[in-house]
């Protein structure tokens, strides 16, 4: 049971970036999945949730991203995935994937991707 | 949406008791039950150690317990250990359907 992202990297400001998290082991269809950052030697940041199809595949963002990210997935590879647009030197971090439990808490972390927004 | 609002330090000897609280509004922890909390050691990924306020995930030590009341929720750590040092936060649904994460809090064993 596992989740790993990748696709971090340094790009430019107003530049975009796609993330990637590959989920293992677990039915990944069913469950809602979330993003969530870390700036460096800073605390957790929320960023969105999608909910699995059955409750509509929706997803909501948090004020600072809304209009520049997008939260898609694909349950045919067990994929989710996070469109970054628009990128500020302020959204750098480490971007984590997390599974959402039936109580709205993430119960499974992957490792993390980091991503530099830097001329 | 603000953070919700975590003590930056906390500290403890080994054995004892410390409590990390977590101050929100109306607008999130007064008005959900589901708070949960997270312990991140450096460098590491979070773990989920309590959610829906009080309930401990499976393989999370019975040491750890969670509480609210009104407005701000409580993580208490009972006999600490040398492990427990780490960065906890809390968490909570709040209104137009997002979540907020608290500012954190470092905890040091002594």
């Amino acid at each position: 049971v596992q989740l790993v992202e990748s696709g971090g990297g340094l790009v430019k400001p107003g530049g975009s970036l796609r993330l990637s998290c590959a989920a293992s082991g677990f039915p990944f269809s069913n469950d809602w999945m979330s993003w969530v950052r870390q700036a460096p030697g800073k605390g957790l940041e929320w960023i969105g949730r999608i909910r699995n199809k059955i409750d509509g595949g929706t997803a909501d963002y948090a004020a600072p991203v809304k209009g520049r990210f997008t939260i898609s997935r694909d349950d045919s590879r067990n994929m989710l995935y996070l469109q970054l647009n628009s990128l500020k030197t302020e959204d750098t971090a480490v971007y984590f994937c997390t599974r959402l439990n039936d109580k709205d808490a993430s119960d499974l972390w992957g490792q993390g991707t980091m991503v530099t927004v830097s001329s | 949406q603000s953070a919700l609002t975590q003590p930056a330090s906390v500290s403890g000897s080994p054995g004892q008791s410390i409590t990390i609280s977590c101050t929100g509004t109306s607008s999130d922890v007064g008005s959900y039950s589901r708070v949960s909390w997270y312990q991140q050691h450096p460098g590491i990924a979070p773990k989920l150690m309590i959610y829906e306020g009080s309930r401990r995930p499976s393989g999370v030590s019975n040491r750890f317990s969670g509480s609210k009341s009104g407005n701000t929720a409580s993580l208490t750590i009972s006999g600490l250990q040398a492990e427990d040092e780490a960065d906890y936060y809390c968490c909570s649904c709040s209104s137009s359907d997002t979540y907020v994460f608290g500012t954190g809090t470092k905890v040091t064993v002594l």
